[in-house]
């Protein structure tokens, strides 16, 4: 149980395009949902919580304008790269967490390369 | 304020060896403590979690963890490391109320030598 699946996996984009990255809970309902990224060898930031329902929450130093979250339903999150640039490119990972537990599950994260 | 610390971000071990990766914990608040582990480019997976109940935690594949609250640690070890153990491990920390939101650490990689 607890699956949570992202897509695409890797994505490849020119300057200047949007990019939406997708987060899905498999086997349960999210009614929170994370998104992080990596830079390479690093470890994870998180970049805003999101409740089903509800604006996402950003953490300080993150453009809300930039990075579109949406949590329509409990059982997916979408977050919207609004035109991307070089230094957007990273490892996006979202995680979900249930109303009955205190652990977060991860996805399998997406790539982003930006040109 | 919560922070996690993990000393070592490379740890090499002979295969069949002890694991042992190191957590220090700072938070004023009763902790939830996490590892994840992270193969490469891949997303987290959950390998163990302490929220309040017994210290000595036991996880998947033959990892544990005991919270010391009087050493505001949270050590990973396995008695006998194998082959595919080699990863990057993440020591976490939450609290109660704090809308699960993990603070993570800087991650150790976990190379096994045969």
């Amino acid at each position: 149980g607890a699956v949570v699946s992202q897509h695409p996996s890797r994505v490849i984009c020119k300057s200047g395009t949007s990019v939406k990255i997708e987060c899905r809970s498999l086997d349960f309902q999210a009614t929170t949902m994370f998104w992080y990224r990596q830079f390479p060898k690093q470890s994870l930031m998180l970049m805003a919580t999101s409740n089903e329902g509800s604006k996402a929450t950003y953490e300080q130093g993150v453009e809300k304008d930039k990075f579109l979250i949406n949590h329509a339903s409990l059982t997916l999150s979408t977050l919207t790269v609004t035109s991307a640039h070089p230094e957007d490119s990273s490892f996006y990972i979202c995680s979900a967490r249930g109303a009955a537990t205190d652990t977060q599950y991860f996805g399998p994260g997406t790539r982003l390369t930006v040109l | 304020a919560q922070s996690v610390t993990q000393l070592g971000s490379h740890v090499s071990v002979s295969e069949g060896a002890l694991v042992l990766l190191r957590c220090n914990y700072s938070s004023s608040v009763p902790p939830y403590l996490f590892w994840y582990v992270q193969y490469p480019n891949q997303g987290l997976q959950l390998l163990l979690k302490y929220t309040s109940a017994a210290t000595l935690v036991k996880g998947i594949n033959g990892f544990e963890a005991e919270f010391k609250k009087s050493e505001t640690s949270f050590h990973l070890t396995k008695p006998s490391a194998h082959m595919s153990d080699a990863a990057e491990y993440f020591c976490a920390v939450s609290y109660r109320g704090g809308g699960n939101k993990l603070t993570f650490g800087t991650g150790t990689q976990l190379k096994v030598e045969l």
